[in-house]
């Protein structure tokens, strides 16, 4: 069990750019979640998949934003066209449906910044 | 929409003394769970504390003790024989048992240890 691992850990775009995060859950954990922080604030919750299927997406989760899990395992987020706005830390969570499925395991972040 | 508030920004407490951070939720369901967990600086958010509502037993996990206040929607977190180490943001969190699966964080409080 080596925790769930995004990359890359910091990112640097200009505006307008386009942008992808991977996210590897922990391995045989079937949910996958994506968050939002921003400096001095509580995550967000951005979308949800169980295995391939995304079964819940925020009003936060504009058009420029999708995300997929192909194959149910890894993640990615794409941000299309980028904006300032979209600076913050891009969190990544994974939890089972076993007995301990109510709890979200989360990785280190991928810091976005948008010049 | 179920919302969490944590009142302190900022806390501090002298080493191996006790400390207790608050928390309020809203929610209308009756079975659902509360969690804390703790960010350090630059590192991954990991649990430190889980409780069911539908358990009248306050949570226990060696030093930290939760108080958990159905009636009132209260949730605070008391840290016993603080650490250096237990200098993080903390971050309380609300998840329905049914049907939605993300995490509703509160705003954080940030914990400081004097030694």
């Amino acid at each position: 069990d080596t925790g769930v691992s995004q990359d890359p850990r910091h990112k640097i775009t200009k505006r307008g750019q386009n942008v992808t995060f991977r996210c590897d859950p922990i391995s045989e954990h079937n949910r996958l979640y994506w968050y939002r922080q921003t400096l001095g604030q509580g995550p967000e919750f951005l979308t949800y998949f169980q295995n391939e299927a995304q079964l819940e997406k925020s009003r936060l989760l504009s058009d420029r934003f999708s995300a997929e899990r192909p194959k149910g395992s890894f993640s990615t987020l794409e941000i299309q066209r980028t904006e300032q706005g979209d600076s913050a830390m891009y969190l990544c969570a994974s939890s089972s449906t076993g007995i301990a499925k109510n709890i979200q395991y989360f990785g280190a972040g991928t810091r976005l910044s948008v010049l | 929409a179920q919302t969490v508030t944590q009142s302190q920004p900022e806390m501090s407490v002298q080493e191996a003394e006790t400390v207790t951070l608050s928390c309020t939720y809203d929610t209308s369901e009756s079975d659902y769970y509360l969690f804390w967990y703790k960010q350090p600086p630059s590192r991954q958010m990991i649990l430190v504390i889980r409780q069911e509502a539908y358990k009248q037993q306050n949570a226990t996990e060696n030093r930290f003790s939760v108080n958990f206040q159905k009636a009132a929607k209260s949730f605070s977190l008391k840290i016993s024989d603080s650490q250096l180490g237990d200098a993080a943001m903390y971050f309380c969190a609300y998840r329905r048992i049914q049907g939605a699966q993300k995490l509703v964080f509160g705003q954080g409080t940030r914990l400081t240890i004097n030694p």
